[in-house]
């Protein structure tokens, strides 16, 4: 069975440019999270969006957007890129919402470097 | 800002040794979850721990959780190279993971 896909998997852009992230769950996954880990820390997470709804959002500016699609998928944007918005962006899925009862399934990442 | 604390942030040892990781929380979870991140991939769950004083085994693995459930080690009992990576604790509450910075293990060979 296929794990959690993401893409593109690396990417270059310029300062101010705009960015969209995929993601694709686990089959059978409602949950879809976003976590963001710049190099030599944990990952923060970003959002939590279960059964096409925003569930919680994490400390980060009104640039960074998402939305969940009806087959679970989910895109993460990021608007007015900032030299420091280069970092791992990891995709998460889960069965349901819940982080503490469910195996969270993490894919490979997308590494953005904004230059 | 991490809520959780990890020690130490570096570990090398040589293969055949044993090694302790350390995760130091300043509030209570749900749930405390280790997880190993290998270079390029997103990080693996290793175990999930809920009560306070549980002890879990994992092959070489062995896990505890503080009575008072702040605090959690790994314990990794002679080490083989496929054991290196980032070993990153999680707090789980509701619907998201806080994650520790991590410390990175190096087992040589």
């Amino acid at each position: 069975d296929a794990g959690v896909t993401q893409s593109p998997t690396h990417l270059i852009k310029t300062r101010g440019q705009q960015v969209t992230l995929r993601c694709s769950p686990i089959s059978g996954h409602k949950s879809v999270s976003w976590y963001q880990q710049v190099l030599g820390q944990g990952p923060q997470f970003i959002f939590q969006y279960y059964e096409k709804e925003e569930r919680g959002r994490g400390n980060f500016p009104d640039r960074f957007s998402a939305r969940q699609f009806p087959n679970y998928s989910s895109e993460l944007n990021v608007n007015a890129l900032l030299l420091g918005d280069s970092a791992l962006y990891l995709c998460a899925s889960s069965p349901t919402g819940g982080a503490s009862g469910n195996t969270i399934y993490f894919g490979e990442g997308s590494w953005l470097t904004v230059v | 800002t991490q809520l959780l604390e990890q020690s130490p942030q570096f570990l090398s040892i040589q293969e055949g040794e044993n090694l302790t990781v350390y995760c130091n929380s300043s509030s209570v979870f749900s749930s405390l979850q280790w997880y190993r991140q290998e270079p390029g991939e997103g990080p693996v769950l290793l175990v999930t721990v809920v009560t306070g004083g549980e002890v879990k085994k994992l092959k070489r693995l062995t896990f505890q959780f503080g009575d008072a459930r702040k605090d959690s080690s790994l314990h990794i009992t002679a080490a083989q190279p496929g054991d290196t990576g980032l070993y990153l604790c999680a707090g789980a509450d509701d619907y998201k993971l806080s994650f520790g910075a991590g410390t990175t293990v190096t087992v040589r060979a």
